[in-house]
């Protein structure tokens, strides 16, 4: 069966700091991958998906990237962290069927200070 | 995609079938609906969808009207572990951008 992992699954980060967020899939081979924000009492902001390798596409234009290195690694970065990038980040996988249900990892709780 | 319009809350007892109403009269007919439910500081766990038919799994049923303009969500039996945000999301299945539109939700809380 497949699973997905976040890692840190808390991280307090000051102003202006860089920031790496990780995510990886087991069990698949080739999936969708995003990555959702989620601020508090609000609901999920899609900010990027990727089809594939290196292929990675941008929702909303912010403070943000990412980045495919593998095939089932998803990371999120950022070189200066903002106050307004706290939240809850999200990591997703789908197949690439015409259904293509997206499955949630256990997310990662992002405060920036 | 279509948007939906839950209540805010519920409630219900435990052992009892929850049911979760929610109304997306714009619907189009390629748009699937979903069901998604959060529990406290976790992610959304994915529950069960469906396109036009009655949909049922080890987790709960779907019940979609004939006009596809609401959509039931029943839990049958309840648990304490229940009580979490539960999402109704419409969606076009066309590939990897379609993104997950999730609202406020329904607060459902399962009493002992």
């Amino acid at each position: 069966s497949q699973t997905i992992h976040q890692w840190p699954a808390t991280l307090v980060q000051p102003v202006g700091s860089p920031l790496s967020l990780e995510c990886t899939v087991e069990g698949t081979s080739n999936p969708n991958l995003y990555w959702y924000r989620q601020a508090a009492g609000r609901g999920l902001q899609l900010l990027f998906y990727s089809v594939g390798i290196g292929q990675i596409s941008s929702e909303v234009p912010q403070n943000l990237s990412a980045s495919r290195p593998q095939d089932r690694q998803f990371i999120l970065s950022s070189k200066k962290l903002l106050l307004s990038d706290s939240g809850f980040y999200l990591c997703a996988w789908s197949l690439h069927t015409s259904t293509d249900t997206q499955y949630f990892g256990p997310g990662t709780r992002l405060t920036v200070l | 995609d279509a948007k939906t319009t839950q209540p805010t809350s519920m409630d219900c007892a435990e052992g009892r079938a929850a049911n979760l109403p929610c109304n997306h009269s714009t619907i189009s007919g390629n748009e699937y609906v979903y069901w998604y439910r959060q529990i406290h500081s976790q992610g959304p766990q994915y529950i069960i969808h469906g396109l036009k038919n009655n949909e049922t799994n080890e987790m709960a049923s779907l019940i979609i009207t004939e006009d596809r303009k609401s959509s039931t969500l029943i839990l049958p039996h309840a648990t304490l572990r229940d009580t979490a945000v539960y999402y109704c999301i419409v969606r076009t299945s066309t590939g990897a951008n379609s993104k997950l539109t999730f609202g406020k939700g329904i607060t459902l809380s399962v009493r002992p």
